[in-house]
């Protein structure tokens, strides 16, 4: 499944697919982005980040693709499990602030 | 290894009264971040300290609010003669000494302030 971020906020995908979530940040001279999860009653969770002289960067089951050219951010989720359904908050960071984006709402259907 | 610590969870005033949210960063973490989020949206940056410094409090209203961060002791939002308008969930973050945008922010699960 795949969302396009804050024209797309929610994105409901089947337990064992992969989940792409999208997001488009605003400030092209933004040089380290964050993706976090954030599930109902608790704060943000961190779980990738990317520095703007790459263009990718893998964790465990998560991938994460910068594209500075059209500033566009996007978190793979690989054999998406249940455990993934939350809200997933991309990050820039310009200056001294972090902006956050408004958030995908991931569900995983069983 | 305690992570970011705020007190209260939640914290209900009536309109008029004061609210004090504390914030305990993370061990070795000199930077803190105060952030609202109102339901179904996201986080809004408020106040970014350091010890006994704001460094930038570009997102904070001009008038009831107000921060601190004290060279002992958590960090302190402050907000008076609430609102209804102020309720919603108030985050804190805090980076380590390197800051600034180098090094991810990490989160505590937020005050829940509800006006009556």
């Amino acid at each position: 499944g795949e969302s396009v971020g804050l024209h797309l906020p929610t994105l409901s995908v089947q337990e064992g697919d992969n989940s792409i979530i999208n997001c488009a940040y605003s400030n092209s001279a933004s040089d380290y982005f964050i993706w976090y999860k954030q599930e109902s009653g608790k704060g943000p969770q961190f779980i990738i980040d990317i520095r703007s002289n790459m263009d990718k960067r893998q964790g465990q089951r998560v991938t994460v693709l910068l594209n500075k050219t059209v500033k566009h951010l996007s978190l793979q989720i690989a054999a998406t499990q249940p455990g993934d359904s939350a809200v997933y908050f991309c990050a820039e960071n310009t200056g001294n602030q972090f902006y956050f984006g408004t958030g995908t709402s991931l569900t995983v259907i069983p | 290894n305690a992570g970011v610590m705020q007190n209260p969870r939640h914290l209900v005033r009536r309109r008029g009264q004061e609210a004090r949210l504390r914030c305990s960063p993370m061990k070795g973490h000199s930077h803190v971040y105060w952030y609202r989020q109102l339901p179904e949206e996201g986080l809004k940056f408020m106040v970014y300290l350091q010890k006994e410094n704001i460094i930038d409090e570009s997102g904070m209203p001009k008038e009831r609010f107000s921060a601190e961060f004290p060279k002992e002791g958590p960090s302190i939002l402050r907000i008076q003669q609430v609102v209804r308008g102020d309720s919603a969930a108030y985050f804190c973050a805090s980076s380590p000494p390197s800051g600034g945008g180098n090094s991810p922010l990490h989160f505590g699960n937020g005050t829940r302030l509800t006006v009556t």
